[in-house]
């Protein structure tokens, strides 16, 4: 069946530093593919997304671009802020009438 | 105005009671779901209606029951409650050709004892 994997945290950085989380999936057919974020203590809310291959997702500084050939969507942002610490969520939507989530990621940035 | 929203925030209750939790979204959407998310963060779908009818049903336990009263409305009833039923619960809604983009509610802690 349809799967993410996503790098396993915690993620750590400074203020200002370049910020990638990897993910890859496994899907039969061409999925959708969304990043999640998680703030503390709140519900998951959409950052980007990309439909199909070679397309950019974008939003609030960060980005991620849909790699049909490595099966990839990584998300990188090229300077982070303190207000970015939060749970980041791979996902993918496949057909299924389900988005798939990766385990999440979760990321610090300190000042 | 909240899009999105879930009562009670926090639940805490004792092994073997029934409880529900209440689910309101505003936002016109015509599916709604149910998410458990454990200790790890980790998110598994439970169940998702479109306008009042049950469209996933995942394998979790028939103690949890889902009602749907209107298509604005989703609640999650569980019997007969377990320690391994602790997690924050999320409501989400999505609307019609877009069932990805999802807009979650702030979850509910449920904490069993």
């Amino acid at each position: 069946g349809d799967s993410v994997t996503q790098m396993e945290g915690p993620v750590t950085l400074s203020e200002e530093a370049f910020l990638t989380i990897n993910c890859t999936y496994t899907a039969t057919g061409y999925p959708s593919l969304f990043w999640y974020v998680q703030y503390p203590g709140e519900g998951l809310q959409l950052l980007l997304k990309a439909t199909k291959a070679d397309d950019k997702g974008s939003n609030k500084g960060f980005e991620a671009t849909y790699r049909k050939e490595t099966t990839s969507f990584h998300l990188e942002k090229g300077s982070v802020q303190v207000s970015d610490s939060a749970v980041y969520f791979c996902a993918l939507g496949g057909g299924s009438e389900k988005l798939v989530f990766g385990k999440g990621t979760k990321l610090t940035v300190n000042p | 105005d909240t899009a999105v929203s879930q009562t009670p925030k926090y639940l805490v209750t004792q092994m073997g009671n029934d409880k529900s939790i209440k689910c309101e979204q505003n936002l016109g959407h015509d599916t709604m779901y149910w998410y458990k998310q454990d200790s790890k963060k980790f998110l598994k779908i439970m169940f998702s209606y479109n306008n009042k009818e049950l469209i996933i049903n995942e394998t979790v336990p028939n103690r949890f029951s889902p009602k749907s009263p209107d298509k604005a409305h989703l609640n999650l009833h569980i019997n007969s409650l377990e320690l391994g039923d602790s997690a924050v619960y999320f409501c989400a809604s999505s609307q019609a050709g877009a069932t990805y983009e999802q807009y979650f509610g702030p979850g509910t802690r449920l904490t069993v004892t």
